[in-house]
């Protein structure tokens, strides 16, 4: 089966300008999960999606961050204005849904990077 | 809240050497516990995972056993490959929202 896909691979931008990443989970997968992952340090979810309504987004920082995830299937995280700290990898996973033993399969990220 | 600590590193062996990375968890409920591979400019794959206490999840020659009584899910392999060179995250899943809270991950690197 195909796997989680994400698009850019890398994006360089100036601090305040904006930025957006999309996600096309895999086939059937009702759970979107997005990242953040910053330099030597482990991913931080930032938010959940459960089909096309949001299941947490409690560590996301609404003030500049934004997520949607339309008709349940492929979803965009946008940062705007970005800033400094913004700089890490930022992931997108995808599950079954249902019990917590259900796997998180994960795509190859996109790197960001603020000038 | 939930978290996972997980041995420092980096952690550097010879080819065929024993690998041991340590990791320990704090949670409220009953967590199913993961090992995640994050290999070089790439998304992270799925190790292996153990859902109940005493449990072994295992792949690739990798093992962690559940151990409740000590909080910890140790991942193990008895002889390690250059390919096996890589970032090893734990993690933990809890609660209804089944979210993962990672550990800061361990960097291995095996020298041929």
């Amino acid at each position: 089966e195909a796997g989680v896909a994400q698009s850019p691979r890398y994006k360089i931008i100036e601090k305040r300008q904006s930025v957006a990443f999309w996600c096309n989970p895999i086939s059937g997968h009702a759970t979107l999960y997005w990242y953040q992952q910053i330099l030597g340090q482990g991913p931080k979810l930032l938010i959940q999606f459960q089909n096309n309504g949001v299941v947490d987004d409690s560590q996301l920082p609404k003030d500049r961050f934004s997520a949607e995830r339309l008709k349940g299937v492929d979803s965009t995280l946008k940062i705007q204005p970005a800033k400094l700290e913004d700089s890490a990898v930022y992931l997108c996973a995808s599950s079954l849904g249902g019990s917590q033993n259900q796997p998180q399969h994960f795509g190859d990220g996109t790197r960001l990077s603020i000038l | 809240g939930d978290s996972v600590t997980q041995m420092e590193g980096p952690v550097t062996l010879s080819e065929e050497a024993f690998l041991t990375i340590n990791c320990t968890y704090t949670a409220t409920g009953y967590p199913s516990l993961f090992w995640y591979v994050q290999y070089p400019g790439e998304g992270l794959q799925l190790l292996l995972k153990a859902t109940k206490a005493d449990d072994k999840g295992s792949n690739k020659g990798f093992e962690a056993t559940y151990r409740k009584e000590t909080t910890s899910f140790h991942l193990e392999k008895g002889s390690v490959q250059v390919s096996d060179s890589a970032v090893y995250f734990c993690a933990l899943s809890d609660g209804s929202a089944r979210q993962l809270t990672f550990g800061s991950g361990t960097q291995l690197t095996v020298l041929p």
